[in-house]
């Protein structure tokens, strides 16, 4: 499974660390991705990273502001978010891909919720 | 980019109903098309990927077709426990697009 976790509001500018923590398979073998929901919308995709983190994607609404990585060792999952916009508010959730670079979200988790507002 | 636009936005049905949802692509994605249901406080789920491919696990009442850049998600007899919002999402180009979704209902 996978659970997401760092969500809070914040200001416009801020900054926020999410975090996702899989259990019940091998990490280090999925790439993995960020994806987000706001309000009364559909999903977007947001950032990808491959299973060893050398290769990473971003839409290009957060290119230059959002960092994905990850932590093999620890089966953990990172999205970094600076300079925060309102309309980067949402329910962000990560997923496992289907097959390596597949961008076919297997698995998702429950979802963290981030509120960018002054 | 991509778009990726579904119809309808909504519909409302009866258990044991045939439900028939479209996604149309504004060019196209071949076969690099996904489907999930989302029933809301759950995690999203994968019911069909590369078009027609019926994910593990997936009941075989939901199937997938495609016809150029027009895509069908089918439920052949609806069951209570379908009623959720459905999304086509397009894997073949960053940005890796959604559709806005379709929520369906009970009659």
């Amino acid at each position: 499974q996978l659970v997401e976790s760092g969500g809070a509001l914040v200001q416009p500018g801020g900054s926020l660390r999410l975090s996702c923590g899989a259990s019940g398979f091998t990490f280090s073998t999925y790439s993995m991705n960020w994806i987000r929901q706001a309000p009364g919308k559909g999903p977007e995709w947001v950032a990808y990273v491959s299973s060893t983190g050398g290769i990473k994607e971003y839409t290009a609404s957060v290119q230059g502001r959002f960092t994905i990585s990850r932590d093999n060792a620890n089966n953990s999952l990172y999205l970094q978010m600076n300079s925060l916009r309102a309309e980067d508010t949402a329910i962000y959730y990560c997923a496992r891909d289907l097959v390596v670079y597949s961008t076919t979200f297997e698995l998702w988790g429950q979802g963290t919720l981030v509120t960018v507002s002054s | 980019d991509i778009q990726m636009t579904q119809s309808p936005s909504s519909l409302s049905a009866s258990v044991g109903d045939r439900v028939t949802i479209t996604c149309r692509a504004s060019q196209s994605v071949s076969t690099y098309l996904n489907w999930y249901q989302h029933i809301p406080g759950k995690a999203p789920k994968l019911l069909i990927y590369s078009a027609s491919t019926l994910q593990s696990g997936v009941p075989s009442r939901f199937s997938g077709s495609r016809s150029g850049t027009d895509f069908t998600l089918t439920i052949s007899s609806l069951r209570p426990e379908d009623f959720a919002t459905y999304y086509c999402q397009q894997s073949h180009s960053n940005p890796y697009s959604f559709g806005q979704g379709t929520k369906v209902e009970i009659k």
